[in-house]
């Protein structure tokens, strides 16, 4: 069955508590993608990944870290340095790095929904 | 910066009414737009996509985009809604480089049986 996964589906944090969020694809995917859903203010793109042992920065990175050390499994670091944490966070994987004036539909996981307290 | 906004955040409708969802744009350049949608409890998916060609895109479940250069927007509509259109509606645009999309906020759509 394939797809993406993410893992667990909710998760509660103590404030000051660094914390993983895991993300794993098996539709052999190169390019995978964090993103951060708020009410009000759609995804907004923390970091993503073009290929394996290379990430960037998206729109929102500070206070979050990632690795990208298998191609299956990008895991995102919510640290205690992100002011504001609680959130629903999206996973997604594309076919390939970007080809100029081509798009590589995202394919999206079922989202991990982090409570910090 | 490029910027993606929807204008309205809830819309609730009765069954067989018509839709009409507002997203537009804001920067300059080649224009690759999508809509998705996110039904309760399930994975956020494409409903349509615009590339180039024909302005009227076509996408899945009867929903249809209209792109308006003019206008910078790409309006979601749908003639007739169903109960099982209930859902979290999305507005996106790919940035010029690389495979980023840029989001707008989001519109809840809740249909009354």
């Amino acid at each position: 069955d394939g797809g993406i996964t993410q893992s667990p589906k909710y998760l509660f944090r103590k404030e000051g508590q660094n914390v993983t969020l895991s993300c794993e694809q098996n539709l052999n995917h190169d390019a995978m993608y964090w993103y951060r859903q708020d009410p009000g203010q759609g995804l907004r793109l923390i970091y993503y990944s073009q290929i394996v042992n290379d990430f960037q920065k998206g729109d929102i990175a500070e206070g979050y870290s990632v690795s990208r050390e298998k191609k299956e499994s990008f895991p995102l670091t919510v640290t205690s340095a992100q002011k504001n944490p609680t959130a629903f966070y999206l996973c997604a994987s594309s076919i390939g790095p970007p080809v100029s004036g081509r798009y590589n539909e995202q394919f999206f996981g079922p989202g991990t929904r982090l409570t910090v307290l | 910066a490029q910027s993606v906004s929807q204008h309205n955040h809830h819309v609730i409708l009765s069954e067989a009414a018509s839709l009409e969802l507002g997203c537009n744009y804001s920067y300059g350049g080649t224009v690759n737009l999508f809509w998705y949608v996110q039904y309760p409890g399930q994975h956020l998916q494409l409903l349509l996509k615009y590339f180039s060609g024909d302005p009227l895109v076509k996408g899945i479940k009867g929903f249809e985009a209209e792109f308006i250069k003019s206008k910078f927007s790409f309006n979601l509509r749908k003639p007739s809604v169903q109960w099982s259109d209930t859902a979290e509606y999305f507005c996106a645009a790919k940035r010029n480089a690389g495979n980023m999309l840029t989001f707008g906020g989001g519109t809840r759509l809740m249909v009354k049986p």
